[in-house]
């Protein structure tokens, strides 16, 4: 099992532009969710998707959008970049629920400019 | 007042040593909580889960005091591999919505 996989590794974009990363559960799971984590604080709550619906928001701007895909991975997109939105960007799947334990993918590091 | 606020760090401490962490927590709704060990430009691992119990593991312990609304990791007999972040992580329902609420972590360097 590759375990929780997310592309791509590392991203450079300039302001305004726009942004797509993507993130693969691990087999058998059927919830994603994403997270923002600025360096040196924690993780921040994005999205939680299951079984495609959305079941968790978080206090991001709507320039934040995700989806799930039938296979269960998923897209975070992000609009209209900022430099705030430097960051990484981990995905973490889950077996079923909010209450199991995550695993996380290595992240997308993201550098706007 | 944050909704989860964890001690402020960074605690060195000498092998062998043992070290405590707290979190807490504003809304007595919480409903999970958990450690998670982060380690630097590393994605968060799961450390362990924290029941009302009580649980040990190996040399960690992490206890919940609902009344008082805090959860505690206890590392005993301080290694070297211990040096990382630690998070605590508290989940929440509100309404139709799922929450999961991070504290900013615990920076911990154990020295030799």
């Amino acid at each position: 099992d590759a375990g929780v996989t997310q592309s791509p590794t590392h991203l450079i974009k300039t302001r305004g532009q726009q942004v797509t990363l993507r993130c693969s559960p691990i087999s058998g799971h059927k919830s994603v969710s994403w997270y923002q984590q600025v360096l040196g604080q924690g993780p921040q709550f994005i999205f939680q998707y299951y079984e495609k619906e959305e079941r968790g928001r978080g206090n991001f701007p709507d320039r934040f959008s995700a989806r799930q895909f039938p296979n269960y991975s998923s897209e975070l997109n992000v609009n209209a970049l900022l430099l705030g939105d430097s960051a990484l960007y981990l995905c973490a799947s889950l077996a079923s629920g909010i209450y199991n334990e995550q695993f996380f993918g290595p992240g997308t590091r993201l550098t706007v400019l | 007042r944050k909704e989860v606020e964890q001690d402020p760090g960074p605690f060195n401490v000498p092998e062998g040593a043992t070290v405590a962490f707290n979190c807490t927590y504003s809304n007595s709704a919480s409903q999970s909580f958990f450690w998670y060990r982060q380690d630097c430009r590393k994605e968060p691992k799961l450390l362990m889960s924290v029941y009302s119990s009580g649980n040990e593991d190996g040399r960690f312990t992490a206890q919940l005091n609902r009344a008082s609304q805090y959860i505690s990791l206890l590392i005993r007999d301080s290694k070297l591999s211990d040096s990382a972040t630690y998070l605590c992580v508290v989940t929440l329902n509100a309404g139709n919505n799922r929450k999961l609420i991070w504290g900013l972590g615990t920076s911990l360097a154990v020295n030799p």
